[in-house]
Formats: C-alpha cells, structure tokens, sequence
C-alpha cells in the first residue's frame, strides 16, 4: 500500500451534473497530482498542487477545477460532465525530487 | 510542452526471454524518466526511475538505460516471468508533472 487513498472508489453519475473526487496524501507529501486515464491508454496530466497553490496545468478545460488544502488532501472537481468524462482518475503524492505515489483510483461512469 | 512515445504497443516474449520497451521524449529539460507496471484494474506502481545525471541504472532483471542526445530511454526485463504479464508506462517530467507514453502491453508466453 502507498499511503494514498482516494474516495469513492466508484461513481455513476449523469451527464451535465457536478461530480467531486477526494484524494488523502502520503504523511508529509506536499505535492498532489490528478490524471485522466481512458481505458486502454495512459495516464494524462490534469494538475498539480504544491502547498496549496496550482503548479502546473494539463491540456483540461476549465470545468476540471481542484483543490488543496492545508494538511495536502486534495479535491478534483469537474463541472458539466461529458460522456467522454467517463475514466479512471488518479491522483499521485510526492514531494520535490522524490518519487510519486498512486492511490488506487476513482472509476468514474458518466451516463 | 513535453511529449513521450513509446513502442511497442503491444510485446510477446516467450518466459525467460529479454524485454526491451522504448521511448523518446520531445522537452530537454526534461530531467526525470520514471517506469511504472500497470496490473489491471490496478493502480500503476514505480519499477524504475533515472534521472538526467545518469546514463544507466539496474534493479535486479530491470535496468533502464538513458540517451539525453538522442531524447530516448528504454526499459530492459531479462530473464521474463509470468507475473511480469502487465502493461508498461514510460513517463518523463521536469517538475513531476509526469507526461506519459501510451504504454505497452506485455504478454510473456510459457
């Protein structure tokens, strides 16, 4: 086990709606990373937190928004869901220079 | 920005045959080249990793060597198993903002 959960493990939910997924960082991880990964393909860069502030941003539009909080848990929040929504979504913690660490995912269907 | 490829898509080797899986990354300054193994439905877990300072590192059957010239790193499993059956990511990242290759799906025959 890494250290790094993420809730919930799956959700359906139905186009246009709002969903919120939750990732709980390694102890003293300061640095939070969210991907996009499609079935049968790799994972892709959403975003990164380090203590709180974005830094650095995939090619996601504006709808896929996040969150980092003082003790480094971190939120994905994407507005107006779309079927092509539908994936697996990962956050990884590190901190600088040192490997990062991938919670299990959340499988989110979009309907 | 940065963009990886790696090839090939799809690799069978017979068990206890040799595994070599290559990228190629577009941003120089690129400076950190982590491996990770997919397992399905499985969270991708950390192999190997080099750094821009090194030209070669090995783990046991794994070792993953680095042309920073060239802008390619390969991954090599030797002597292959069984469970070394998965789906194999190359990524590159200059701030650990990981960009990632499509992967490999590799299948090891008995």
């Amino acid at each position: 086990e890494t250290g790094v959960t993420q809730s919930p493990t799956h959700l359906i939910k139905t186009r246009g709606q709002q969903v919120t997924l939750r990732c709980s960082s390694q102890s003293g991880h300061n640095t939070v990373s969210w991907y996009q990964q499609a079935l049968g393909q790799g994972p892709q860069f959403i975003f990164q937190y380090y203590r709180e502030e974005e830094n650095g941003r995939g090619n996601f539009p504006p709808r896929f928004s996040g969150l980092q909080f003082p003790n480094y848990s971190s939120e994905l929040n994407v507005n107006a869901l779309e079927l092509d929504d539908s994936a697996l979504y990962l956050c990884a913690s590190s901190l600088p220079e040192i490997e990062a660490f991938f919670g299990q995912g959340t499988r989110l269907t979009v309907v | 920005g940065e963009n990886v490829e790696q090839h090939p898509s799809t690799l069978s080797v017979q068990e206890g045959d040799s595994a070599v899986i290559k990228c190629t990354y577009s941003d120089s300054a690129s400076n950190y080249f982590p491996w990770y193994k997919q397992e399905l439905g499985k969270r991708p877990q950390l192999i190997i990793d080099i750094r821009s300072n090194v030209g070669e590192k090995k783990d046991q059957r794994i070792a993953v060597t680095l042309n920073k010239t060239a802008k390619h790193f390969s991954l090599h499993i030797t002597e292959t198993q069984p469970e070394d059956s998965a789906v194999y990511f190359c990524a590159a990242s200059e701030d650990y903002q990981l960009i990632w290759g499509a992967g490999t799906k590799l299948i090891i025959k008995p």
